[in-house]
């Protein structure tokens, strides 16, 4: 079972910022948060991930926050492209015999309106 | 673009018949991890394979089987397939378990029809 729980669904103002939340109470010490997300009939594409510190890249923002139960993904200007099923994935890194395996829930999906 | 293909596309067969599923990896990546998506639900962990090795497996039963080759491209194989088979297939490649940059690629993946 997922390690995650997120909203169902959340809709966004195209050009406004997109903030999806995410609990993982349960998370260890050795599980990153990984974001991905699932534009329709295509394969997941990969968004940001990080362990405990708040990450940036070219797509994304993600906030995770201290105590680690909890992050968000921000989308700083979301558009219409971005249209999809959100999913957070707690992941572990750790060379165990579960390391890398990709546990997805039901996920948010993310409406961007004109 | 992932670098990740997944071959054939589409495909249709019928209740009890076999087939073979095919994965070509990203350059530079030695696992191959597979997952079945069947329609409105997440994708779920079928196996993965790590330098030709089974590496992990999910809820699955046996008739779900794989390969992964030397060149790291990969296969699955379901014998004896049932309607609830009927699902999207995706392949993901990445570089390796321990790294921190475990970041996995998928494929388009192949929609499978069991009629």
């Amino acid at each position: 079972d997922a390690k995650t729980t997120q909203p169902p669904s959340m809709d966004c103002a195209e050009g406004r910022a997109a903030n999806l939340p995410c609990n993982h109470s349960t998370i260890s010490g050795n599980e990153y948060v990984y974001w991905y997300r699932q534009i329709h009939s295509q394969g997941p594409q990969y968004i940001i991930h990080g362990l405990k510190n708040n990450e940036t890249n070219e797509m994304a923002s993600l906030i995770i926050t201290e105590d680690r139960k909890s992050s968000t993904l921000i989308l700083p200007h979301a558009t219409l492209r971005d249209t999809a099923v959100y999913y957070c994935i707690a992941m572990l890194t750790d060379g165990s015999s579960n390391t890398g395996k990709l546990i997805f829930g039901q996920g948010t999906t993310l409406q961007v309106k004109p | 673009e992932t670098g990740v293909t997944q071959s054939p596309t589409h495909l249709i067969k019928t209740r009890g018949q076999q087939v073979t599923l095919r994965c070509s990896s990203q350059s530079g990546h030695n696992t191959v991890s597979w997952y079945q998506q069947a329609l409105g639900q997440g994708p779920q962990f079928i196996f993965q394979y790590y330098r030709e090795e089974e590496n992990g497996r999910g809820n699955f039963p046996p008739r779900f089987s794989g390969l992964q080759f030397p060149n790291y491209s990969s296969e699955l194989n379901v014998n004896a397939l049932e309607l609830d088979d009927s699902a999207l297939y995706l392949c993901a490649s990445s570089q390796g378990q321990t790294l921190a940059k475990n970041i996995q690629y998928f494929g388009a993946g192949t929609r499978l029809s069991v009629l």
